[in-house]
């Protein structure tokens, strides 16, 4: 079975913090991709970040970098130095096999804090 | 153009009411979705387009009618529903591309939140 696990429910940090949101993937295939959207109050989701399972190669973005590990299905990801405008609720999300048009599985959701 | 645009930003309807959502992109993508989102709970895919052939129904109830009249619309047309499904309810797109490393990340419009009296 697939599923993606958010054990954080909510993360409150003080600006300037950094803060990792984890994310543990279950899959036995072969090929999936790997995301991390942003949605703030206004409702739209907002995509961040991506990786596929043959490229562990982690990378940083601006404020943004991720961790992906297949050894311990894991894909955290962090942002350095907060601000206000990251509050936001964050979802990982994965996507089984090659082809578009198949579902994202989400996980719960992250719900991030963040105070000035 | 990164934007995927639904109208309306709200909705509120009775239960014997006949509405529309729609739904737009430019971006050349040829797989749409639509998903349902109720509070504090992450998206749940209802409808799959791909090549505008409908191509996954996630066991919807048919008060819910999808439609994609061209390659950058989508529709949900909407008939008889019940309070339980008021939700946000969010379009999406992608590529539809084949192959390894071929993400297809799904691009979100703002969605609609839908009030059902």
């Amino acid at each position: 079975a697939q599923k993606v696990t958010q054990a954080q429910t909510e993360i409150s940090v003080v600006e300037k913090e950094d803060v990792t949101l984890d994310c543990v993937y279950e899959t036995r295939d072969t090929t999936y991709y790997l995301f991390w959207y942003k949605q703030p109050p206004s409702g739209e989701l907002v995509f961040l970040i991506r990786r596929n399972s043959f490229d562990e190669q982690n990378e940083i973005s601006g404020r943004y970098s991720w961790n992906f590990q297949k050894s311990t299905s894991s894909f955290n990801f962090t942002i350095t130095a907060s601000q206000v405008v990251d509050s936001a609720v964050y979802f990982c999300a994965l996507r089984l096999g090659d082809q578009a048009g198949t579902a994202l599985i989400f996980g719960k959701g992250t719900t991030l804090s963040v105070s000035s | 153009d990164t934007e995927v645009t639904q109208t309306p930003k709200h909705l509120v309807m009775g239960m014997t009411n006949k509405k529309s959502l729609k739904c737009e992109q430019h971006m050349g993508h040829r797989a749409m979705y639509w998903y349902k989102q109720k509070a504090k709970k992450p998206p749940e895919l209802m409808f799959v387009y791909s090549y505008e052939k409908l191509s996954i129904n996630e066991s919807v109830p048919s008060r819910f009618s999808p439609e994609c009249p061209n390659s950058s619309l989508l529709n949900l047309h909407l008939h008889a529903l019940q309070p339980e499904d008021s939700a946000l309810y969010l379009c999406a797109s992608s590529q539809n591309f084949y192959g390894v490393g071929s993400y297809n990340e799904q691009f979100f419009g703002p969605g609609t939140r839908l009030t059902v009296l």
